[in-house]
């Protein structure tokens, strides 16, 4: 069983769409989590770090339910520029070790 | 502040032959990571060092993928020999503490011909 499961997509959605992806972790000691955003050729990027009681982030809101070991992340008004693969990362403390999802493509269309 | 330094950008070589990739961390950085990413797929865990001690080397394939971490700072990764499906981007991150962020160079792009 992989330690993070990510929907593969593709997300299609036009601008100004409201758009959400979910990740499952299995590792319930994992105490860390984060969102990062990879472009194209590029190198994955912080998007946002996951908070117990939920974070918002002008247009993104990322929320944790430990409980059912489940990780969002919400786009709102979606822009053409959020055009990305989003990676749900995951990371368990006792060693300091990051696991990444696979990544959930978005493509945002005018 | 400096990100993390990454050589080279690219690097195309045939089967069997040998390579090597140079990663600095971003200063005061203890742990440091290698990832491979193959197309398509999140990056996967080669590598994991705390200072010049290894944390975690169990999906490094050994026979051989080599790692070294002189002196706590920059790290080398070498492939002797590469086969075809070595061919991938490989990244390099660093991490200033536990919980905290990681922190990803611009990546060498290989391509095993």
């Amino acid at each position: 069983r992989k330690e993070v499961e990510q929907d593969p997509g593709p997300f299609n959605v036009p601008e100004g769409a409201t758009v959400a992806f979910n990740c499952t972790y299995s590792n319930s000691a994992s105490q860390s989590f984060f969102w990062y955003r990879q472009d194209c050729r590029k190198e994955p990027k912080l998007l946002m770090s996951v908070y117990s009681s939920g974070n918002e982030d002008g247009r993104f809101t990322a929320q944790l339910n430990r409980a059912s070991q489940y990780i969002s992340l919400l786009i709102r008004d979606s822009k053409l520029s959020d055009s990305a693969t989003y990676l749900c990362v995951v990371n368990e403390r006792n060693f300091n070790k990051f696991y990444f999802g696979s990544g959930t493509k978005l493509n945002v269309k005018p | 502040e400096a990100g993390v330094a990454q050589s080279p950008r690219y690097k195309i070589i045939e089967k069997r032959q040998s390579v090597a990739f140079w990663c600095n961390p971003i200063s005061g950085h203890a742990t440091l990571y290698w990832y491979q990413q193959i197309l398509g797929q999140g990056p996967k865990l080669l590598i994991q060092f705390q200072n010049n001690g290894v944390v975690d080397d169990s999906q490094l394939p050994k026979d051989r993928f080599s790692a070294e971490r002189l002196k706590g700072v920059d790290s080398t990764l070498k492939i002797q020999p590469a086969k075809l499906e070595d061919s991938a981007v490989y990244l390099c991150a660093s991490s200033p503490g536990v919980g905290q962020e990681a922190f990803f160079g611009q990546g060498t792009r290989l391509t095993v011909v």
